[in-house]
């Protein structure tokens, strides 16, 4: 069981917008920055999202980040075909000393 | 340009030790902290090491810990997990990834992974 929870699917059709939420405690999101990771089938990780709301250069404006209390958010507009693909919320965990994952939300693009 | 590579992944069996390696080239492993993270087949992201930048502090999970070990060569910038007693639900796609940051700012390139297979 993940620390961080998140919906185990997501779905959405070509040009809608679909968010994916990311919840924790005060001990993880409630006090660190949050990120985000894109993982195609087959592939590595990805960086997607960083500190909460930043995106790492070469990343679409489609994607976007928030974060309130102890939850975030993604959030994709427009969604495109490519897009279909496994996404991870992580923070560091103050008392864990170290990263804790969401369990992944499979999105599909219908 | 960063990139990152694992090596070392193989079969082994329920107990054996494992090193995996992690060859870093366009940054100095002294500069970024380097996590390792593992992906059992079909499962989600779990976070297994890191070590600071200056590696002066290393954190494990407790899923690993007395178990396995991160250490580094800096002279040889290459990174290393040494896995010992492995148990079969070790069994997973090994990654290692740069921080951001010295420690723990977020994981912002990643290798390709390399495949641990323990069997029972």
């Amino acid at each position: 069981q993940s620390v961080l929870t998140q919906p185990p699917s997501a779905s959405g059709t070509p040009g809608q917008r679909v968010t994916i939420s990311c919840s924790g405690s005060s001990s993880d999101i409630g006090s660190n920055t949050v990120n985000w990771y894109q993982q195609l089938p087959g592939t590595a990780p990805t960086f997607l999202i960083y500190s909460n709301n930043q995106r790492p250069s070469g990343v679409p404006d489609r994607f976007s980040g928030s974060k309130s209390g102890t939850s975030a958010s993604l959030a994709i507009s427009g969604l495109q075909s490519e897009d279909e693909a496994d996404y991870y919320c992580a923070s560091w965990h103050d008392s864990l000393n170290g990263w804790v994952f969401g369990g992944g939300t499979k999105l599909t693009v219908l | 340009e960063v990139q990152l590579l694992e090596s070392g992944g193989g079969l082994v069996q329920s107990g054996g030790s494992l090193r995996l390696s992690c060859a870093v080239s366009g940054f100095t492993v002294t500069s970024y902290a380097i996590s390792w993270v593992r992906q059992a087949p079909g499962k989600g992201l779990e976070w297994v090491s890191s070590i600071s930048a200056s590696g002066s502090s290393t954190f494990s999970a407790d899923s690993v810990k007395g178990r396995f070990t991160i250490s580094r060569d800096n002279p040889r910038n290459t990174l290393y997990l040494q896995m010992n007693s492995l148990r079969a639900e070790d069994t997973a796609v090994y990654y290692c990834a740069k921080d951001r940051g010295a420690l723990h700012l977020g994981m912002d390139v990643w290798g390709q992974g390399t495949t641990v297979t323990v069997s029972s």
